[in-house]
């Protein structure tokens, strides 16, 4: 238990379906992150929230759409997506924003795109 | 772009011995990062080594850092079969504003 948790943790949908995700993090920190994981190919960073504020988007397709209504929770909204956004999708926390600090993982959500 | 890449993909060694994993990286770093996640997971640190650090230990596992070179390996020493995962080095982007990851390299401790 890395104090991130996810749900679900399963998601099969269809191409028309429109799903959210949810990451919730009980360690008091200020930063929050979206990555993707697919087969055989590096995380990808998706989105960046530091102190509820979006400071990165990393050339995400809109069809991704994240939500942080405070420094605990993040949403990844999802609409029309297409059968190659089947990935693992994991969201981490760190302390403070940037790429200096830990940060702890979530177990992810396996998502799966008819 | 992918800033770390692990060496070799994938490893596989007898329960007991040790295993080394290797990460090159292209540009400056404030720090690296050493994660392992198990099949389906999520990714779990292990270990930080800054820029001025040269080598550093957690239990059995020996990380070490060459600027000079851009590498940096990881040793598990006295392996297990529960080592069985892959393993992620990260980096700063070289300006400290967010981590990359590199592909991994998939380790089997067989028993």
């Amino acid at each position: 238990e890395t104090g991130v948790t996810q749900t679900p943790r399963h998601l099969v949908m269809g191409m028309t379906n429109k799903k959210s995700l949810k990451c919730e993090q009980h360690l008091g920190h200020n930063a929050m992150y979206w990555y993707k994981q697919s087969a055989k190919k590096p995380l990808e960073l998706m989105f960046v929230y530091s102190l509820e504020e979006r400071v990165e988007n990393n050339s995400v397709p809109s069809r991704f759409s994240p939500e942080c209504p405070n420094s605990s929770h993040l949403f990844l909204h999802l609409h029309t997506l297409q059968p190659e956004d089947s990935a693992l999708y994991l969201c981490a926390s760190s302390p403070f924003g940037g790429g200096n600090n830990e940060q702890f993982f979530g177990p992810g959500t396996r998502l799966t795109v008819l | 772009s992918q800033q770390g890449e692990e060496d070799p993909q994938a490893l596989s060694i007898q329960e007991g011995e040790n295993a080394t994993m290797n990460c090159s990286y292209k540009t400056s770093i404030n720090n690296l990062q050493w994660y392992r996640q198990n099949s389906g997971r999520g990714l779990v640190h292990l270990i930080l080594i800054r820029s001025n650090e040269r080598e550093k230990h957690s239990g059995r596992l020996r990380v070490t850092l060459d600027t000079s070179k851009k590498s940096s390996s990881l040793l598990i020493t006295a392996s297990r079969a529960a080592d069985t995962a892959s393993y992620f080095c990260a980096t700063d982007d070289g300006y400290g504003n967010k981590l990359v990851f590199g592909a991994g390299t998939i380790l089997r401790v067989k028993s």
